[in-house]
């Protein structure tokens, strides 16, 4: 079944660590998304990529990283430099003008 | 100036009430449309793209007016199962053949028995 997998589900950090976010997906979609949602809150752009190797910050895209080294896969690291990670943490792809579709979330909790 | 706005609500009715919401875009190169339904603490999941003609599925229905900007949802003969929270997303040309997508913020339904 075709699809878009985030990996963990749960995830806990230190303060002061750096964790890295899975986001997998086997739907042949060029372009893969980063949000970031905080309880009763909107969804917030974190990065975007439009094309392997490339990819654009969004509008909270300070302590994150992200690659782009292969079409199905959009790793995003959250820093130490974040200083208010804990968040839910999803990620999307979509294909032209057509619909995005999510992954299941990763919620990060510091510790 | 968000690009995408959407009243927040609560919007909390009775069952089988009819409920409307209302989500204004305002990007000229907004090329497609859509409602996604987001259920507490669970990923964002696609409810219908939205046209110019209208469109319905069931008890909802869609609609794009491109000359105002502005996109609308209709819920008829709301259900208990309804209750979640309505996003309005636009898909966005950029740059050449660059996409970007945007949310509006979310309208909270809660259907009341």
């Amino acid at each position: 079944d075709g699809g878009i997998t985030q990996s963990p589900k749960y995830l806990f950090r230190k303060e002061g660590q750096n964790v890295t976010l899975s986001c997998e997906q086997n739907l042949n979609h060029d372009a893969m998304y980063w949000y970031r949602q905080d309880p009763g809150q909107g969804l917030r752009l974190i990065y975007y990529s439009q094309i392997v190797n490339d990819f654009q910050k969004g509008d909270i895209a300070e302590g994150y990283s992200v690659s782009r080294e292969k079409k199905e896969s959009f790793p995003l690291t959250v820093t130490s430099a974040q200083k208010n990670p804990t968040a839910f943490y999803l990620c999307a792809s979509s294909m032209g003008p057509a619909e995005a579709f999510f992954g299941q979330g990763t919620r990060l909790t510091v510790v | 100036r968000k690009e995408v706005e959407q009243d927040p609500g609560p919007f909390n009715v009775p069952e089988g009430a009819t409920v409307a919401f209302n989500c204004t875009y305002s990007n000229s190169a907004s090329q497609s449309f859509f409602w996604y339904r987001q259920d507490c603490r669970k990923e964002p999941k696609l409810l219908m793209s939205v046209y110019s003609s209208g469109n319905e599925d069931g008890r909802f229905t869609a609609q794009l007016n491109r000359a105002s900007q502005y996109i609308s949802l209709l819920i008829r003969d709301s259900k208990l199962s309804d209750s979640a929270t309505y996003l309005c997303v636009v898909i966005i040309l950029v740059k050449g053949s660059a996409r970007q997508l945007t949310f509006g913020s979310g309208t909270q339904l809660t259907v009341l028995p």
